[in-house]
């Protein structure tokens, strides 16, 4: 039972256009999003992320945007660069259960490609 | 200041035996988790340690269990090793009384199991 999906393995974008990247839940009780970037040989590293009580998030190059009503989120990169090419997972927690104590559902990853 | 750190970075083992991983959190941290990624899939949640005890525990059979010591470093043992086990396993530390969701995560280790 896959709770959070990531739809596209991959996405290529070329440098200073805009990565759109995507995301869906099924769990109504999920109400935190959080996107991570992995790098190969690396960690995840977080990136952003999101509650529910709100529908966007900025972050200098990076916004995510919350859509509840559709159990979609996504993560705009602005402009992107050749840097910002790694793997992005997108991960939610039911923290309002008082339950989850940080527990994270991860998708299964996009693959991002800038390219020069 | 250090961040999470795991050992080792690869390992290889036989269907049958055991492993035993290890983790140190981050300065300041207080909890541990594990999660299990496969290839080209994400992290799954394996369990949560916090005080020396399991608090939270995902989809894992009792083959995976694990332990918390004193000073918050960690362990991931895991018993009668399948092939499916391969994986990279990845270890997360937080500071549950202050943001239990800002988890940092080490470079994880690399289980083959043949």
């Amino acid at each position: 039972d896959q709770q959070v999906k990531q739809n596209s393995p991959s996405l290529s974008v070329q440098e200073g256009r805009i990565s759109i990247l995507n995301c869906d839940y099924t769990n109504s009780m999920f109400d935190y999003f959080l996107w991570y970037k992995k790098y190969p040989a690396e960690g995840p590293t977080f990136l952003i992320s999101i509650s529910s009580i709100k529908d966007k998030n900025e972050d200098g190059r990076f916004t995510v945007f919350l859509n509840k009503s559709a159990k979609h989120l996504s993560l705009h990169i602005v402009p992107s660069q050749p840097g910002d090419s790694a793997v992005y997972f997108c991960a939610a927690s039911a923290e309002a259960s008082g339950t989850s104590y940080g527990k994270l559902t991860f998708g299964q990853g996009t693959i991002l490609t800038v390219h020069p | 200041d250090a961040g999470v750190t795991q050992s080792p970075t690869h390992l290889i083992k036989t269907r049958g035996q055991q492993v035993t991983l290890r983790c140190s959190p981050k300065s300041g941290h207080d909890t541990v988790s594990w999660y299990q990624q496969a290839l080209g899939q994400g992290p799954q949640f394996i369990f949560q340690y916090y005080e020396e005890e399991e608090r939270q525990r995902g989809n894992f059979p009792d083959r995976f269990s694990g332990h918390q010591f004193p000073n918050y470093s960690s362990e991931l043992n895991v018993n009668a090793l399948l092939l499916g086990d391969s994986a990279l396993y990845l270890c997360a530390s937080s500071s549950l009384g202050i943001a239990p969701l800002a988890l940092h995560f080490g470079n994880g280790t690399r289980l083959t199991v043949t």
